[in-house]
């Protein structure tokens, strides 16, 4: 199975809180579990990325938390900003192949 | 991080058509690269994986004589729209892997194509 899953379809979030998008997957093979962020009319820019081997990855306010056993991962957004509201996307791959992307979260940071 | 170019970012034809998305990558070299269309709220959806020197690989469902595929160099893909119609009025997407041993896969900016 290929299939990635995101949850959820639409997140609204006052500025400073935490966002939290999830993503579950099928295919025990994927081993590079990557996150973007895309702008309205724009290409979506690598935002932060890991692999099965490490259970956390923190880059700045962004963190992907990781759990092989449940083949479940998710992106944590720490003092979430207007600036950060944009669509996510969480995608899944094996070696350096075609990505399999999950359908999307738009995220929307309120005053 | 590494950089992607597309070319035209926007373009408008007519129905009949044909229409040709460049990519590029422009501070390394790309072996490989990906074409995705995005319908308005959706997701990518992966068309085809372009490979420098060696025929392109389609996705199921997707037409390979009307969207043609053509890696000339290892920083040039272009995606061919022929006789285009409304339907296929889309985001074009491309991307490409950084190298062999890193998996970071970087996007560019997108071709919106409109037909009339």
């Amino acid at each position: 199975q290929q299939q990635v899953k995101q949850s959820p379809q639409s997140l609204i979030v006052q500025k400073g809180g935490i966002s939290i998008i999830n993503c579950a997957y099928e295919n025990t093979a994927f081993d590079y579990f990557p996150w973007y962020q895309q702008f309205p009319g724009k290409g979506p820019a690598l935002l932060i990325a890991i692999r099965p081997d490490v259970s956390e990855k923190k880059e700045g306010r962004f963190t992907i938390s990781f759990n092989k056993s449940a083949k479940q991962f998710s992106l944590h957004i720490m003092d979430s900003q207007p600036g950060d509201s944009a669509t996510y996307f969480c995608a899944a791959c094996f070696g350096n192949e075609k990505l399999t992307f999950g359908t999307g979260t738009r995220l929307t940071i309120i005053p | 991080g590494a950089v992607v170019s597309q070319h035209p970012s926007w373009v408008i034809c007519k129905s009949g058509t044909s229409v040709k998305i460049e990519c590029r990558s422009l501070d390394f070299q790309a072996t490989t690269m990906f074409w995705y269309r995005q319908f308005p709220k959706q997701s990518l959806m992966l068309m085809a994986t372009s490979n420098e020197g060696s025929k392109a690989t389609y996705e199921q469902g997707v037409e390979k004589d009307k969207f043609l595929i053509n890696h000339a160099s290892l920083t040039l893909s272009t995606l061919t729209v022929t006789s285009a119609h409304p339907e296929d009025s889309s985001f074009y997407i491309c991307s490409a892997p950084l190298d062999r041993r890193n998996y970071e896969q970087y996007f560019g900016p997108g071709t919106r194509l409109t037909v009339t």
